[in-house]
């Protein structure tokens, strides 16, 4: 298996614009997350779906920041519009349902100017 | 909110040396202990799931125990190399399928 599948590895855009994170979870499972890795806060839980259902999204830190899965195999983080304090590495990680060992993807170096 | 609680923060240790450090967390309604290594400019990668009171699970010069009656958890190197340089996070579950409550970390630094 190829692992969690992450894109784009690196982002530099312009304060303002559109940013859109891409997450494929390893084939089978069935829990998603999105984390967010800054200095001042270390690793922080975004949001996670079990089942392609958003469960628990009370880390996502304001309505700029969106996530959907559509299905099984995709996931995508949208932040609109981005903000220079945005600039982060983002991880997506999955699970199976019934073990919780989460695997994570090689995350998305976000600088956002 | 869980609370889930790693000391020390940071080590630096000589090579050769054999270190420890620990995780706290809620003893009641115990489901299971995640041990996770993060290498600078990496992904966390899973070292141990930990999951009976008693329990001990060994990597290589790496190991950890468990103790659900008492919320805590160790995490052993013995001989430290500089490659074991990382950070080590312990992660909590609520139940199955739920998040995972991370510590903030200890911070190892092995020097040569």
């Amino acid at each position: 298996d190829a692992g969690v599948i992450q894109s784009p590895r690196h982002e530099v855009t312009e304060m303002g614009q559109e940013v859109t994170l891409r997450c494929k979870p390893i084939s089978g499972h069935n829990s998603l997350f999105w984390y967010r890795q800054t200095m001042m806060r270390g690793l922080e839980l975004l949001i996670y779906f079990n089942n392609n259902v958003p469960i628990d999204d009370s880390g996502m830190p304001e309505d700029r920041f969106s996530a959907k899965m559509p299905n099984a195999s995709f996931s995508t983080l949208k932040i609109q519009p981005s903000e220079p304090r945005d600039s982060a590495v983002y991880f997506c990680a999955s699970s199976q349902w019934d073990s919780n060992e989460q695997f994570f993807g090689p995350g998305t170096r976000l600088t956002v100017l | 909110i869980l609370n889930v609680e790693q000391s020390p923060q940071s080590l630096h240790v000589q090579e050769g040396d054999s270190t420890n450090f620990t995780c706290s967390f809620p003893s009641s309604n115990f489901y299971a202990l995640h041990w996770y290594r993060w290498e600078t400019a990496k992904s966390p990668e899973a070292l141990f799931v930990m999951t009976l009171n008693g329990d001990e699970k060994k990597k290589g010069r790496i190991s950890a125990t468990l103790n659900t009656k008492e919320g805590y958890s160790y995490l052993y190197i013995k001989g430290s190399q500089p490659e074991d340089s990382a950070t080590y996070l312990c992660a909590f579950p609520e139940t199955s399928g739920s998040r995972l409550t991370f510590g903030e970390g200890t911070q190892l630094t092995v020097n040569p």
